[in-house]
């Protein structure tokens, strides 16, 4: 079946520090992936997506490359903020699909 | 923007009642989903809908139905609310599912 696989939290780091979420990814055909990220209280944003290999993704400093030799989509960010604390979640769904599949989610805290 | 708003953030039900959770989005989006989400277990799948009055069961459909008798609305209830359906309940709305999802902010119901 298709399924995400993303690194488990929770995740806490100093103003500034460098960020890495690891999603990897398993699918029966050819998958869009997403992260989509949640600030306490709300709903799932999404934050960025790609649809095909090598694709890289980015929004408001944070970017994932579709790695399909690694199944991979990993989240980057050079250097996050407080502001950056939430739940980050790692999606995929497949072509012509209603059924998309979340990984568990990587909540991050980042401290000033 | 798409919006998708859900009625109520917070919701407080007995055990045995009847409750109805609404979601409405204003871009004719042809699909909408309910998730739940609990600590620990991610987004779950309850329910989705790909035309008015059409559904399809997510993965944890029991003790759930759903209603779709407008394109823009999509209603959730709960036949006979017991304590182990307290969650935050998540809408979401998409075009095309590769096109990512938008989610409403979020209906955290506790059921007493």
């Amino acid at each position: 079946g298709n399924s995400v696989t993303q690194m488990e939290g929770p995740v806490t780091l100093s103003e500034e520090a460098f960020l890495t979420i690891n999603c990897t990814y398993t699918a029966t055909g050819y998958p869009s992936l997403f992260w989509y990220v949640q600030y306490p209280g709300e709903g799932l944003q999404l934050l960025l997506k790609a649809t095909k290999a090598d694709d890289k993704g980015s929004n408001k400093g944070f970017e994932a490359t579709y790695r399909k030799e690694t199944t991979s989509f990993h989240l980057e960010k050079g250097s996050v903020q407080v502001s950056d604390s939430a739940v980050y979640f790692c999606a995929l769904i497949l072509y012509n699909n209603n059924d998309m599949r979340f990984g568990a989610g990587t909540r991050l805290t980042v401290k000033p | 923007d798409v919006k998708v708003t859900q009625s109520s953030r917070y919701l407080v039900k007995r055990t045995g009642e009847k409750v109805f959770l609404e979601c409405v989005q204003d871009m004719d989006h042809e699909n909408m989903f309910w998730y739940r989400q609990d600590p620990g277990l991610g987004l779950r799948l309850i329910y989705f809908s790909y035309d008015v009055k059409m559904k399809e069961k997510g993965d944890i459909p029991e003790g759930y139905s759903v209603s779709r008798e407008k394109k823009e609305r999509f209603s959730l209830i709960l036949e006979s609310a017991s304590t182990n359906q307290t969650s935050m309940y998540l809408c979401a709305s998409s075009l095309r599912g590769y096109y990512g999802y938008t989610f409403g902010s979020g209906t955290r119901l506790t059921v007493v």
